[in-house]
């Protein structure tokens, strides 16, 4: 298996646009988990999927952000208008099964809102 | 929300030497992991201790839990100048739900001197 995949790996954008950062999950995993990384805050939870359904996203910074998971295969972060404060590194993790097990992550999108 | 702090919060050793990394936690967890995070790179799953565990040994790595003090310590024995990174804790908190996402730390950035 190839890993936790994400893409783009680097994105650079205007205040104002519209981001969308995409995951693909390892193979068989039940959990997705989306996080964000700043040096300020560290390693924030934003969203978490089970068998593609949304079970927590109380760390959804405001409604500009919004994740769906169509299939077990594919998730999506967008963030809509991107501020320069979302500038920050996003990572796509998943699990197998309960979500206190080893999750294992994407390389990351870094983001950089200008 | 309850989150692992890591102390400290920077290390600098000597290639061979033995480097210690402690993190504490606020509420009754599942088990506590530790991660690895290389420069620009994802997480990497290195152990995981559940509540009824005191320690765990894997390689190089030696982790301690003292669920009374709600505290953890990671050992790395003999280090190398690979060692060199980003070290976290991560903990799954006991609640009602049964699955939620796993917290993290700020993270322990150890470097190790050639």
């Amino acid at each position: 298996d190839a890993g936790v995949i994400q893409s783009p790996r680097h994105e650079v954008t205007e205040m104002g646009q519209e981001v969308t950062l995409r995951c693909k999950p390892i193979s068989g995993h039940d959990y997705l988990f989306w996080y964000r990384q700043t040096m300020m805050r560290g390693l924030e939870l934003l969203i978490y999927f089970n068998n593609n359904v949304p079970i927590d996203d109380s760390g959804m910074p405001e409604d500009r952000f919004s994740a769906k998971m169509p299939n077990a295969s594919f998730s999506t972060l967008k963030i809509q208008p991107s501020e320069p404060r979302d500038s920050a590194v996003y990572f796509c993790a998943s699990s197998l099964q309960q979500g206190g097990n080893e999750q294992f992550f994407g390389p990351g999108t870094r983001l950089t809102v200008l | 929300s309850q989150q692992g702090e890591e102390d400290p919060q920077a290390l600098s050793i000597q290639e061979g030497e033995n480097a210690t990394m402690n993190c504490s936690y606020k509420t009754s967890i599942n088990n506590l992991q530790w991660y690895r995070q290389n420069s620009g790179r994802g997480l990497v799953h290195l152990i995981l201790i559940r509540s009824n565990e005191r320690e765990k040994h894997s390689g190089r790595l030696r982790v301690t839990l003292d669920t009374s003090k709600k505290s953890s310590s990671l050992l790395i024995t003999a280090s190398r100048a690979a060692d060199t990174a980003s070290y976290f804790c991560a903990t799954d908190p006991i609640s009602g739900g049964g699955a939620d996402g796993l917290t993290f730390g700020k993270g322990t950035h150890l470097i190790i001197q050639p």
